[in-house]
């Protein structure tokens, strides 16, 4: 696609549930990254895939988060077992995967947890 | 341990004034500095500095590296209402891509 796309833009929840956010990153872009944004803060790295290496997962701030990639395509983000501290918007975004290169962000997703 | 700070962390200014925001590194194997805009939730991309000294220029927007004292600064003359944002530098975090991000400063431009 032309941009980041991120589904779905808003999420509202109830503590304890499961949820799944879907990143689908620019075409033939190699890196992926997730990151989580609480409000008037900056923002905090979750995961990051390159390729078929294995993924830096050290932001991952539990065991209730893990995420997938395929691929270089889609990504999902699952939070399980949600907490009220978990909301907050989570962006992704991607890039070529070359160095210096620059991320290009996803419109993010707004997570919250009710 | 890597880190990235910006200064301040808020800053309001009255449209026409020039700003200077700060963004000191600690980053293992450095190889570059980016600036992002964040108006509403996707930053948008602004500048990526790997040389010291080299100006890069947008408009009414520049921003510069000093390798030796590891730092960058982004300046935005004649302020406009639009600039309101939040700004946000990152650098590639010790030898791979993965982008660590400052906490940014927080830009509020009134008329």
């Amino acid at each position: 696609g032309a941009g980041v796309s991120q589904s779905p833009s808003n999420k509202v929840t109830e503590k304890g549930k499961d949820v799944e956010l879907r990143c689908d990153p620019i075409s033939g872009h190699t890196a992926l990254y997730w990151y989580r944004q609480r409000l008037g803060q900056g923002l905090e790295f979750l995961i990051y895939f390159q390729g078929n290496s294995a993924p830096d997962k050290s932001g991952l701030p539990s065991d209730r988060f893990s995420a997938e990639r395929t691929g270089e395509s889609v990504s999902t983000l699952t939070i399980q077992r949600t907490q009220q501290e978990d909301s907050a918007v989570y962006l992704c975004a991607s890039s070529p995967g070359r160095q210096n290169t620059e991320a290009f962000f996803g419109q993010g997703t707004r997570l919250t947890v009710v | 341990e890597d880190k990235v700070v910006q200064s301040p962390l808020s800053l309001v200014v009255h449209e026409g004034d020039t700003v200077t925001l700060n963004c000191s590194y600690e980053v293992t194997n450095f190889r570059s500095l980016l600036w992002y805009k964040q108006e509403k939730k996707a930053p948008t991309f602004l500048f990526m500095l790997t040389s010291s000294g080299i100006e890069k220029k947008s408009g009414r927007l520049s921003s510069i590296l000093d390798k030796k004292e590891l730092f960058s600064i982004l300046n935005i003359t004649a302020t406009q209402t639009g600039d309101s944002a939040i700004y946000l530098c990152a650098s590639p975090r010790g030898g791979a891509n993965n982008l660590f991000f400052g906490t940014g400063t927080r830009l509020t431009v009134i008329p």
